[in-house]
């Protein structure tokens, strides 16, 4: 089975609004990467947090391990945000087999 | 704040033609990562590299798919034989090793 989910599938959001997405995870992982990818589909990564809590910019993180669950909360969306949401691990925990995404959270951010 | 780039953005090819598309991976990554995702937004890893060496790929790589990482070269990934479901985007990723992973903008194929 799939071995990163994520959810909600999609998000509706008026601009301003907070935004919370969910990652699980079914093998351990001490590699966790959230990306940003655009309509054109370029990648961009976004956070790398295997453990803990980190932020950047009007994102934040919270990863806990033990219960193979990632985070990703989006304060004061605003269009700009408008994309897909990507979560990857390392499930072998030494790149050999690269990562393993999830399928993505489409969020549209609406003024 | 990726600086992995790739060539080129957009490739149209007919069923059983060659495609081949370019990567330079961040200066100083050893690693270099191409993946493939489809319309479904699924992605397959196909093939990594440690400097010029090949660390792992996948079947389907090896049977139709070449690679290369040359030293003081663009990575380059070719499908010797293109196929309708070979239609997809391209991602190219470096990195330090067990660490962050960065993407080029990809290549998006279109096999007629």
């Amino acid at each position: 089975g799939q071995q990163v989910q994520q959810s909600p599938s999609s998000l509706v959001l008026q601009e301003g609004e907070n935004a919370e997405l969910q990652c699980n995870f079914s093998s351990t992982a001490t590699q966790l990467q959230w990306f940003y990818q655009s309509p054109g589909g370029s990648l961009v990564s976004l956070l790398s947090n295997p453990s803990g809590t980190k932020h950047t910019g009007r994102l934040t993180s919270t990863t806990v391990t033990k219960e193979r669950r990632s985070s990703l909360h989006i304060s004061s969306s605003q269009t700009t945000d408008s994309g897909t949401y990507l979560c990857a691990i390392d499930p072998q925990d030494n790149y050999a087999q690269g990562l393993t995404f999830g399928l993505g959270t489409r969020v549209s951010v609406f003024p | 704040n990726s600086k992995v780039i790739q060539t080129p953005r957009y490739l149209v090819k007919g069923q059983g033609q060659k495609a081949k598309m370019r990567c330079i991976p961040e200066k100083g990554h050893p690693v270099v990562f191409w993946y493939q995702q489809n319309k479904n937004n699924e992605f397959k890893f196909l093939i990594n590299f440690q400097n010029q060496e090949v660390l792992q790929q996948i079947d389907m790589t090896e049977k139709r798919f070449s690679a290369e990482c040359p030293s003081n070269s663009p990575c380059s990934l070719e499908i010797q034989s293109s196929e309708a479901g070979d239609s997809a985007l391209y991602l190219c990723a470096s990195s330090l090793g067990v660490a962050e992973q960065f993407f080029g903008p990809g290549t998006r194929l279109t096999v007629l």
